[in-house]
């Protein structure tokens, strides 16, 4: 089955810096990778995702990246603010249930 | 349109009781899913559904049921409770175009549930 790993694990920035989450799958025909926001308490809530026929793609200060060769996909927020402060998750999908496997977290924490 | 809703929210059960968690929709999503929610980790798949009267296995499927007999719930069961299945428990949903054809999931707001 598919296995998504996340790094980092934590990661600390101050407000205006950009923050890079970067993540690996190893099945080559997931073709579907969103990444979820979880803020303590909350539910995980879609910021952005990126399909297989696509590179890139940004939404504001949010953008995603993707190697399918390399089978790695990145999220980068830029112009980090107090608020980006959460747990982060991305995961892929590339099967006919459509079932994500997801990574295992990083928690931003944005300093003011 | 309230989406996915989960009952209960909160839950202590002692060891080897059995509960049933709920989970309703509202978006006339075709397919469902439980996840288990550890402290610290990433969410990790029970069950899954693509449509009334389907179940399938996820990753972590031993000690749950489950049961889509209306389209718009789906229901996660815990027979006889262990301490090793407290945890939040989420519920989601997507409406996909097709096998393969993956859309956005949705995610309830979790049922915390502690055994004893």
């Amino acid at each position: 089955g598919e296995n998504v790993e996340q790094h980092p694990s934590t990661l600390s920035v101050q407000e205006g810096d950009s923050a890079v989450i970067k993540c690996t799958y190893s099945d080559s025909a997931s073709n579907y990778f969103p990444w979820y926001k979880q803020e303590l308490g909350k539910r995980p809530q879609l910021i952005i995702d990126i399909r297989s026929n696509v590179g890139e793609k940004k939404d504001q200060r949010i953008a995603v990246t993707l190697n399918k060769t390399a089978k790695h996909f990145s999220l980068h927020i830029t112009e980090t603010q107090p608020e980006d402060s959460a747990v982060y998750f991305c995961a892929a999908s590339g099967n006919a249930g459509n079932m994500l496997t997801f990574g295992g977290g990083t928690r931003l924490m944005v300093k003011p | 349109n309230a989406g996915v809703t989960q009952t209960p929210k909160f839950r202590v059960l002692k060891t080897g009781q059995s509960m049933t968690l709920l989970c309703a929709q509202d978006m006339n999503h075709e397919y469902m899913y439980w996840y288990r929610q550890d402290p610290g980790m990433g969410l990790r798949l029970i069950h899954y559904s693509v449509g009334e009267g389907t179940t399938a296995k996820g990753e972590v499927p031993d000690g749950y049921n489950v049961s889509r007999l209306k389209k718009q719930n789906f229901l996660l069961g815990l027979e006889s409770a262990a301490p090793s299945q407290t945890s939040v428990y989420f519920c989601a949903s997507s409406y996909p175009t097709g096998p393969f054809s993956n859309q956005p999931q949705h995610f309830g707001d979790g049922t915390r549930l502690s055994i004893l």
